[in-house]
């Protein structure tokens, strides 16, 4: 099983900052199959980044995500209130696993 | 539209069985795997397990695997998480979601709204 780590566990920003999330798997992502989420209480999660780096449907470009193998990057650049959420990464390969989040809050 | 609508909350006591549902429209409901997803609060998102729902392949979390069934009709384009025995750690919001693409090796790009299970001890 791939174990997917991220860090921070907290993120204490505010609106207009940018904010660098990651996630490192404990072994090669294979093909980089390695999604981004967004969960907001009372919500189905979102899905915003796939393949590492591609950006799903209708996401604003200030979501971007970078990396490869085992260490990948979620970069939010000039955060709008919106988001302001818990963040997952999630490699989809034969077994799929999630991280265990990382919260962004308003400082 | 794809949507996905998942059946109620659900109130349960610990060695009771349950199956909730997830029902598929707006598409090609065979054509896609559907994965079920766990939510526990303050614990983060946890992958069940998933089904192919041509061939009813499935592909479970070994740490689910054995605890709980994964199924569908397709005939009414629905799939389903059962448990024989709950437990009480079972307390979750369970979603089902299905991949952007006809392939397992896809992210999940569609989700249900969710469906709430609590199981008392």
């Amino acid at each position: 099983e791939i174990v997917l780590t991220q860090s921070p566990g907290t993120l204490s920003l505010s609106p207009g900052e940018r904010a660098t999330l990651s996630c490192r798997a404990s072994q090669p992502v294979t093909n980089n199959y390695l999604a981004w989420f967004q969960h907001k209480p009372g919500q189905a999660p979102r899905l915003l980044i796939y393949r590492a780096s591609t950006r799903s449907t209708g996401i604003p470009d200030r979501f971007s995500g970078s990396g490869s193998g085992t260490d990948f990057t979620l970069t939010i650049n000039t955060l709008a209130p919106e988001d302001f959420a818990v963040y997952y990464c999630q490699q989809f390969g034969t077994s799929p696993t999630f991280g265990q989040g990382t919260k962004v809050e308003i400082k | 539209e794809v949507q996905l609508v998942q059946s109620g909350v659900e109130v349960k006591k610990s060695g009771e069985s349950l199956k909730i549902s997830c029902q598929g429209s707006g598409y090609a409901f065979s054509s896609y795997w559907i994965n079920w997803v766990r939510l526990v609060p303050g614990k983060g998102l946890e992958w069940v397990g998933r089904i192919d729902t041509n061939y009813y392949y499935t592909n479970y979390n070994p740490s689910f695997e054995g605890h709980v069934t994964i199924s569908v009709d397709k005939s009414i384009t629905t799939a389903y998480l059962q448990w024989d025995s709950l437990k009480a750690s079972d307390t979750a919001i369970y979603f089902c979601a299905r991949p952007a693409e006809y392939s397992k090796y896809s992210p999940l790009a569609y989700w249900g709204q969710g469906t709430l299970v609590t199981v008392s001890s």
